[in-house]
């Protein structure tokens, strides 16, 4: 069983471009949720996706958007950054929507300079 | 508004002590709480969990203790081991939301020889 995979681990943009972060879910996971941490901070729930929808969002403008493949993995596409964007992007997969433990991944690290 | 807080940023524990993280919530919704430990460069890894309907949950040398009156629970680890050094998040979460995870700000513990 493979784990939780992002890519890539490390980023720098400038100020007003656009990303795209990836996500492979863990394999049999439905559900992948991704979670922007700031130095210092806990991770903020971005939004989720089950079955190719969003299913839920969290305090994030509409510049954060996200899709979900057939095969589960994801991506987290961020539009005009901005320099508070600089944070790692956690992606979590679950087997279930209603799956209480969530998988992470190891980050992305993106720099907004 | 931080809906989960742990108001230690860190803790430095001696091998072999009990070590105990607090967390306090605020969201009263909250019925499910998971603490994760996060290595640095890796993601967190889900480490113990409660139902609120629960005051107790024990794995091995993790037990978490919930007191929904005061909105509040804890995590002990006994016996402390130099592997235990990482940075502890607490998270709660709503039955029927279960995977979109409100975290804490975490609290790093460091565990001497």
């Amino acid at each position: 069983e493979t784990g939780v995979t992002q890519s890539p681990t490390h980023l720098i943009k400038t100020r007003g471009q656009q990303v795209t972060l990836r996500c492979s879910s863990q394999s049999g996971h439905n559900t992948v949720s991704w979670y922007q941490q700031a130095l210092g901070q806990g991770p903020q729930f971005i939004f989720q996706y089950y079955r190719e929808e969003e299913n839920g969002r969290g305090n994030f403008p509409p510049r954060f958007s996200g899709l979900q493949f057939p095969n589960y993995s994801s991506e987290l596409n961020v539009n005009a950054l901005e320099l508070d964007d600089s944070a790692l992007y956690l992606c979590a997969s679950s087997r279930y929507r209603d799956s209480f433990e969530a998988f992470f991944g190891q980050g992305t690290r993106l720099t907004v300079v | 508004d931080q809906q989960v807080k742990q108001n230690s940023p860190s803790l430095s524990v001696q091998e072999g002590r009990i070590s105990i993280l607090n967390c306090d919530y605020t969201n009263s919704m909250f019925d499910y709480f998971l603490w994760y430990k996060k290595y640095p460069a890796e993601g967190p890894t889900f480490l113990i969990s409660i139902s609120s309907i629960k005051d107790k949950n024990e794995d091995g040398r993790f037990t978490v203790f919930l007191n929904k009156s005061a909105k509040h629970l804890s995590l002990h680890i006994v016996p402390s081991q130099p592997g235990d050094s990482a940075v502890y998040f607490c998270a709660a979460t709503l039955t029927g939301t279960a995977s979109k995870l409100t975290f804490g700000t975490g609290t790093r513990l460091q565990v001497t020889l």
